[in-house]
């Protein structure tokens, strides 16, 4: 079968680092996707890997090991409206998302 | 701004009293989809539109149907909600291009009563 693993919930400090992580198994491999998604909202797209390496946007970065079936979304500088799930979601071969459960991140001050 | 509006955004029905949720989209894309998400899980893909090719998801129920008379628009109806079926409907779009980053609509809560 088909999985995306991320942890549940995290909770990280105003200002600090945190290291959201993503480890999937799917039929094929068409890139990786991060969503950000506030409550009671609409997912919201934040980076798509394709390449191994990392992919800097911002404060929020994202990397993929395509060998290791790994990502992370690395968000530096917390700021309060960061607190979301964020969602990994995998195309498979068949141009189809498998999505993740998402993390819930809480920020606090 | 192009953009994908969902209507209504909070939709109330009773047991087994059908609803339509509407999606509308100005991004002239191909691929528009509908999927189910309930509290803290992963969105369910319930089916999608590659132009006007149907593509239902194995374990969509038959309760749920879905119309798309042009590019634009895309409906979601459920013949007889039930209590299971209270969650948020998303509908996206996609350009069918090899990033296909899908663009979501705000959404639709349903709840069932």
């Amino acid at each position: 079968g088909q999985n995306i693993d991320q942890p549940t919930e995290m909770t990280a400090t105003e200002g600090a680092i945190v290291q959201i992580n993503c480890t999937y198994q799917t039929s094929g491999f068409n890139g990786l996707f991060w969503y950000q998604q506030h409550a009671g909202e609409a997912p919201t797209f934040l980076s798509y890997n394709v390449l191994d390496g990392l992919e800097e946007k911002g404060r929020f970065s994202s990397f993929l090991s395509r060998s290791k079936g790994y990502s992370y979304l690395l968000l530096k500088e917390l700021q309060m409206k960061d607190s979301a799930s964020y969602l990994c979601a995998v195309m498979d071969s068949n141009y189809q998302l498998i999505w993740g459960a998402g993390t819930k991140l809480i920020i606090k001050p | 701004d192009a953009m994908v509006i969902q209507n209504p955004r909070y939709q109330v029905t009773q047991f087994g009293k059908p609803v339509t949720l509407s999606c509308s989209q100005t991004l002239n894309h191909n691929v528009m989809y509908w999927y189910q998400q309930k509290s803290s899980q992963a969105p369910k893909l319930l089916f999608h539109y590659y132009d006007k090719d149907f593509n239902n998801e194995a374990d969509t129920p038959d309760n749920f149907q879905s119309r798309r008379p042009n590019t634009s628009f895309c409906f979601l109806d459920i013949r007889s909600p039930g209590l299971g079926d209270a969650a948020m409907y998303l509908c996206a779009t996609g350009g069918g291009n090899g990033a296909n980053v899908l663009t979501f609509g705000a959404g639709s809560r349903l709840t069932v009563l």
